[in-house]
């Protein structure tokens, strides 16, 4: 069954941790996204990657840490840096740059 | 930069009509546009894709055209239900400048369709 996963599907931290999103796809897809949504405010892009061992920041990206080390692969770390990190994160993939794109269920982050 | 914007921000309709939703982007530079249904505290479903060569899509009773010169894509459901209570959102992929390969999401469209 292809898709993308993320978990977990709640998380809460208290202020000052780093906490780690996982993402994981099995559609054979080379490039993933990370994306935030909060209320009134639409999706925005925090960090890309279009192969692995290689990604690029987004609009939002300061506070936030990815790596890509396998193609399936590509979690996000929420760091103690992140001012206001309560919000529900997204993960994406597409085949490759510029094609349509197919999302996970997300993660709701609050920070306690 | 990148502009997308939906209108209504919110819609009520009764079961069985027809509804439009718009779409509206400031840079026709784009690759090609997604309209996508989330559903409460769930993730997006890819709906309707349309490349910028393309004028419409069509998936069921939804279709989705496109006129990229004047920066507009509209989305057409026939027959409403309540199943397709959800929120709507259109993103378009940046072709050109800093935002190459970004999608700009839309706000987003809240379909009510009551019974």
């Amino acid at each position: 069954d292809g898709g993308i996963t993320q978990s977990p599907k709640y998380l809460f931290r208290k202020e000052g941790q780093n906490v780690t999103l996982s993402c994981e796809q099995n559609l054979n897809h080379d490039a993933m996204y990370w994306y935030r949504q909060d209320p009134g405010q639409g999706l925005r892009l925090i960090y890309y990657s279009q192969i692995v061992n290689d990604f690029q920041k987004g609009d939002i990206a300061e506070g936030y840490s990815v790596s890509r080390e396998k193609k399936e692969s590509f979690p996000l770390t929420v760091t103690s840096a992140q001012k206001n990190p309560t919000a529900f994160y997204l993960c994406a993939s597409s085949a490759r740059l510029l094609n349509e794109q197919f999302f996970g269920p997300g993660t709701r982050l609050t920070v306690l | 930069k990148q502009e997308v914007t939906q209108i209504p921000a919110a819609l009520s309709v009764p079961e069985g009509e027809n509804l439009v939703l718009n779409c509206s982007f400031t840079d026709s530079a784009i690759y090609n546009l997604q309209w996508f249904r989330q559903d409460p505290g769930k993730g997006l479903t890819s709906l309707l894709l349309i490349q910028s060569s393309q004028r419409e899509q069509t998936s069921g009773r939804l279709n989705a055209s496109l006129d990229k010169s004047s920066g507009r894509s509209t989305l057409y459901i026939a027959a409403s239900q309540p199943g397709d209570s959800a929120t709507y959102l259109c993103a378009v992929i940046n072709a050109g400048g800093t935002s190459y390969g970004k999608l700009t999401f839309g706000q987003g469209t809240i379909l009510t369709v009551h019974p």
